[in-house]
């Protein structure tokens, strides 16, 4: 069984850009597709990454994703950063009959 | 559009039983797989347990395997999560989410909080 992990917390201010990284512990993160989650206090996750890089109809252009072998990673990036993407951040993947979250991401727009 | 409500949660002493249900709308459940998904207070998500459209096949976490059982029925669109021999760390919002065919959750509840305490 792989895990996924990422940094527990991450800050920046409005406007600027922050990169949350996900890194697989064993498998190429290429064999498995990588999704990612938003959860605002009290709420119930949100899918805005799935497929490594593809954005549900609705999220905002700010936030991408994508991998990369060489480091066995995953990142989300968000870009002209608002007070409103202040939540958790959790990336997800799958292999062999076992579902997969990273430990989450505290994002705090600041 | 597609809605999941939870519903069952509650307060069960430890060693005891509880079953969480699932009402699903907007969309054909006979045709989707379906996942529970558990938040502990303060933790992180924690996949919990899968079934597959048909009901045919299942899959737990190594945490709950032997004491949860994941079911559906279709004619009610209805998920299912039978829990016994509940422990302390079993306490979590339990969302339900509906699986895409990447392995994504693409939708979720709105969760039911489960405390297991003496």
């Amino acid at each position: 069984n792989f895990m996924l992990t990422q940094p527990h917390s991450v800050s920046e201010s409005p406007g600027k850009t922050v990169i949350i990284s996900c890194t697989r512990s064993s498998g190429s993160i290429a064999s498995k597709y990588v999704h990612w989650y938003q959860q605002r206090p009290g709420t119930s996750p949100i899918t805005i990454i799935y497929e490594d890089s593809q954005r549900p109809s609705g999220v905002p252009v700010r936030f991408s994703g994508s991998i990369d072998t060489s480091s066995n990673s995953a990142s989300l990036t968000i870009s002209g950063l608002k007070t409103e993407d202040e939540a958790d951040y959790y990336c997800q993947s799958y292999d062999n009959g076992r579902w997969v979250f990273g430990g989450g991401t505290k994002l705090t727009v600041l | 559009q597609v809605q999941l409500v939870e519903s069952g949660g509650g307060v069960v002493q430890p060693g005891r039983s509880l079953r969480l249900s699932c009402s699903a709308s907007g969309f054909s459940f006979r045709s989707y797989a379906m996942h529970w998904v558990r938040q502990a207070p303060g933790k992180g998500l924690e996949w919990v347990a899968v079934i597959s459209y048909d009901g045919s096949k299942k899959y737990y976490a190594d945490a709950v395997q032997g004491r949860f059982t994941i079911s559906r029925d279709s004619s009610r669109n209805t998920l299912y999560l039978h829990m016994s021999g509940l422990r302390a760390e079993d306490t979590a919002v339990y969302y339900c989410a509906r699986s895409e065919t990447t392995d994504y959750f693409g939708y979720w509840g709105q969760g039911a909080l489960v405390t297991v305490s003496a």
